[in-house]
């Protein structure tokens, strides 16, 4: 089964400061992995993905994530944080085979203090 | 913004009511997937259409269904409203391809009273 865990349910950092949201994902074979972020009342916006080739992807807005196929885990980072990055953000994880549909962590929510 | 939008906005229903949603896919996308997101949690995947074929179904009963038309818009059927159904209805629309990005809708806010 297909599973996504994001243990921390609320990351606080300082403006300036480097983030990291953590995601680990369970799946059969190997995944396509996305990270999405979601302002309030607002659908979900699509940062980054990792499909195949280099572990380390680079997206929107400066959001960039590494995937580890040993550790099972794809964290999201960013260098110097924004206030406006602060949002709830989504880990989703795709098998390469079976039903094309995305499987969501339950978000966390990040707060960047001025 | 994505180009993919959602019809209404927000949904006042009563328990045992119907109710349909609406979603208009991005252009150039042959593929709709709806996503129910309950209050503090993550999206869970309803069902998807691919070029008016359900193409996947997820964990929720027959009383959810859906269609797909011809230039590819799509629709959220919920009969016999429940309270547990309330939530943020949303819709991606993609090209159909496994490893196509998912664009997401701003969502319909459905209350159930």
């Amino acid at each position: 089964a297909q599973s996504v865990a994001q243990p921390e349910d609320q990351v606080n950092v300082a403006e300036g400061n480097p983030l990291t949201v953590k995601c680990t994902y369970s799946v059969s074979g190997n995944p396509y992995l996305f990270w999405y972020v979601q302002y309030p009342n607002r659908g979900l916006q699509f940062l980054l993905k990792y499909i195949t080739g280099d572990n380390l992807v680079k997206g929107s807005y400066g959001f960039e994530a590494e995937f580890n196929k040993s550790q099972t885990s794809f964290h999201l980072k960013k260098p110097s944080a924004l206030v406006s990055d602060s949002a709830l953000y989504f880990c989703a994880v795709r098998p390469q085979t079976g039903a094309n549909n995305l499987f969501f962590g339950t978000g966390t929510r990040l707060t960047v203090i001025p | 913004e994505t180009g993919v939008t959602q019809s209404p906005t927000h949904l006042i229903k009563t328990r045992g009511q119907q109710v349909t949603l609406r979603c208009s896919s991005q252009s150039g996308h042959n593929t709709v997937s709806w996503y129910q997101q309950a209050l503090g949690q993550g999206p869970q995947f309803i069902f998807q259409y691919y070029r008016e074929e359900e193409n996947g179904r997820g964990n929720f009963p027959p009383r959810f269904s859906g269609l797909q038309f011809p230039n590819y818009s799509s629709e959220l059927n919920v009969n016999a409203l429940e309270l547990d159904d309330s939530a943020l209805y949303l819709c991606a629309s993609s090209r159909g391809q496994i490893t196509d990005t998912q664009y997401f809708g701003p969502g319909t806010r459905l209350t159930v009273l």
